[in-house]
């Protein structure tokens, strides 16, 4: 079974702290994304990696950046963090480039920031 | 712009019965689209994926139907259970690029 874990499921900042996010996959998946999801909004992708060091970002970069240094672990960056930021995070990883592959997420991030 | 609208919002049904979900898309060129189940506090895992040349596809009590050419699917949920509540959430990918389309997701309500 794919396993995709996230560091955190609750967690309270304040802004203008940073914020690590961290997310691992234990299948040797290729791709990992990024999501952030909001009521009425749907999930919107923040940032995804096809490689390790490698980053695109998604529709929604601003305010925040990523690191991939390892294959299995994809790390999300608030650098300043802002009440706007307040979302549920999901971490996804899927096997090859291809649209066809299935996403597998992580149980999610609930990140208030106060 | 690449979009998908689900409706409806919401549903609350009794146990039992049958339900279905839509989606439309106007994601171009198509390559698949997955119906995912998310249970409140977790994250979304597939239910079906289905092609371009794939009409129906079911996993269980779950059958999913495509029209590529009106560019709609539906999500028919049979003898709904208690544990069928959640968000049920559409997802198309196009063949040319490594992102999905999300739509919002119909929460589904299943009471006793």
């Amino acid at each position: 079974d794919v396993k995709v874990t996230q560091s955190s499921r609750y967690l309270v900042k304040r802004t203008g702290e940073k914020v690590f996010l961290e997310c691992v996959q234990d299948m040797d998946h290729e791709n990992m994304f990024w999501y952030r999801q909001d009521p009425g909004l749907g999930l919107r992708l923040i940032y995804f990696s096809y490689d390790v060091k490698m980053k695109e970002k998604g529709d929604i970069p601003e305010g925040y950046s990523v690191s991939r240094e390892k294959k299995e672990r994809f790390s999300l960056i608030l650098e300043s963090a802002s009440t706007n930021q307040t979302s549920m995070y999901l971490c996804a990883s899927s096997l090859e480039r291809t649209p066809m592959k299935e996403q597998f997420f992580g149980p999610g991030t609930r990140l208030t920031v106060l | 712009k690449n979009q998908v609208e689900q409706s409806p919002q919401s549903l609350i049904i009794l146990e039992g019965k049958n339900c279905t979900l839509q989606c439309n898309y106007t994601v171009s060129p198509f390559s698949n689209l997955r119906w995912y189940k998310q249970d409140t506090g977790r994250g979304p895992v597939s239910l079906t994926i289905m092609t371009f040349s794939e009409n129906t596809k079911s996993n269980g009590r779950y059958t999913a139907t495509l029209d590529a050419d009106t560019k709609q699917s539906s999500l028919h949920i049979t003898a709904s259970q208690l544990s069928d509540s959640a968000s049920y959430i559409c997802v198309v990918s196009a063949r040319d690029a490594g992102k999905s389309t999300f739509g919002d997701g119909t929460t589904l309500t299943v009471k006793p």
